[in-house]
C-alpha cells in the first residue's frame, strides 16, 4: 500500500529551464510534506517541507505546492547542474516515521 | 557541527551471519529513526526511537532485525542470521525534538549479503 507516490522515475530538464517534480498521496491524515534531495553514496538531506494547511512555501530557487487534493509539487527555477539527485517526496503526521516515495531522479542537461 | 554519522559505510558478509550496524545521532537529538532503502525502492521505514519512550518497532519485517538506543544516544541495528534480501542501505536519521517534523540522515551503511 504506497500511500506516497512518485510517478514519474526520472525526469531530464534543460539547464536554466524548470523543474516540476510531482508527488501523490493516499492518506488525508498526513499533516506534514517534506522534500529530500539525495546524491549517490549520500544520505538524504532536507530540501524544503509545507504544512498540509498551507498552499505554498518557497526558499530561494525552490518552491512547493500544495493546492490540489492529495497532490504536490516541487518546483525548481532556475534548474542547475548541481541539481542533478534523486528527489525523494515524503509526509508524516505528529513525529512519526516518514513515508517515503520511491523517488524521482532529476537530470539537469548543460 | 557534526552530523549523524553511521558506521561501518559497507558491509559484506555471508548468508547467515549476523551483523550490527551502528548509529550517532546528532548530539541532542531526542528521536532517532532508521530506515532502509532496497534496490530501486524508496526509503522503508523500519524502527523509530523517541526520549524513554518504548521504540515504535512496526516497520521491522521480521523477528531478524532489532535495534536498540543506549543512554538515549547511540543506537545499534542488529541483524541476526541475515538473508540475501536484506540487501540494502540502511539510513540512520535523527531528530532534534518530539515537535520536529524534519530528520536528518546520515551516509549509510550499504549492506551486502552473499
Amino acid at each position: 500500500d504506497q500511500q506516497v507516490k512518485q510517478n514519474s522515475p526520472s525526469l531530464s530538464v534543460q539547464e536554466g529551464r524548470i523543474s516540476i517534480l510531482n508527488c501523490d498521496y493516499t492518506n488525508s491524515m498526513f499533516d506534514y510534506f517534506l522534500w529530500y534531495k539525495k546524491y549517490p553514496a549520500e544520505g538524504p538531506t532536507f530540501l524544503i517541507s509545507i504544512s498540509s494547511i498551507k498552499d505554498k512555501n518557497e526558499d530561494g530557487r525552490f518552491t512547493v505546492l500544495n493546492k490540489s487534493a492529495k497532490h504536490l509539487s516541487l518546483h525548481i527555477v532556475p534548474s542547475q547542474p548541481g541539481d542533478s539527485a534523486v528527489y525523494f517526496c515524503a509526509a508524516n503526521f505528529g513525529n512519526e516515521k516518514l513515508t517515503f516515495g520511491t523517488g524521482t531522479r532529476l537530470t539537469i542537461i548543460p | 557541527g557534526a552530523g549523524v554519522s553511521q558506521s561501518p559505510s559497507n558491509k559484506v558478509t555471508e548468508k547467515g551471519k549476523d551483523v550490527e550496524l551502528r548509529c550517532d545521532p546528532i548530539s541532542g537529538h531526542t528521536a532517532l529513526y532508521w530506515y532502509r532503502q532496497s534496490l530501486g525502492q524508496g526509503l522503508e521505514f523500519l524502527i523509530y526511537f523517541q526520549g524513554n519512550s518504548a521504540p515504535d518497532k512496526s516497520g521491522l519485517p521480521s523477528d531478524r532485525f532489532s535495534a536498540e538506543r543506549t543512554g538515549g544516544s547511540v543506537s545499534t541495528l542488529t541483524i541476526q542470521r541475515t538473508q540475501q534480501e536484506d540487501s540494502a542501505v540502511y539510513l540512520c536519521a535523527s531528530s532534534p525534538s518530539p515537535a520536529a517534523d524534519t530528520q536528518y540522515f546520515g551516509p549509510g551503511t550499504r549492506l551486502t549479503v552473499l
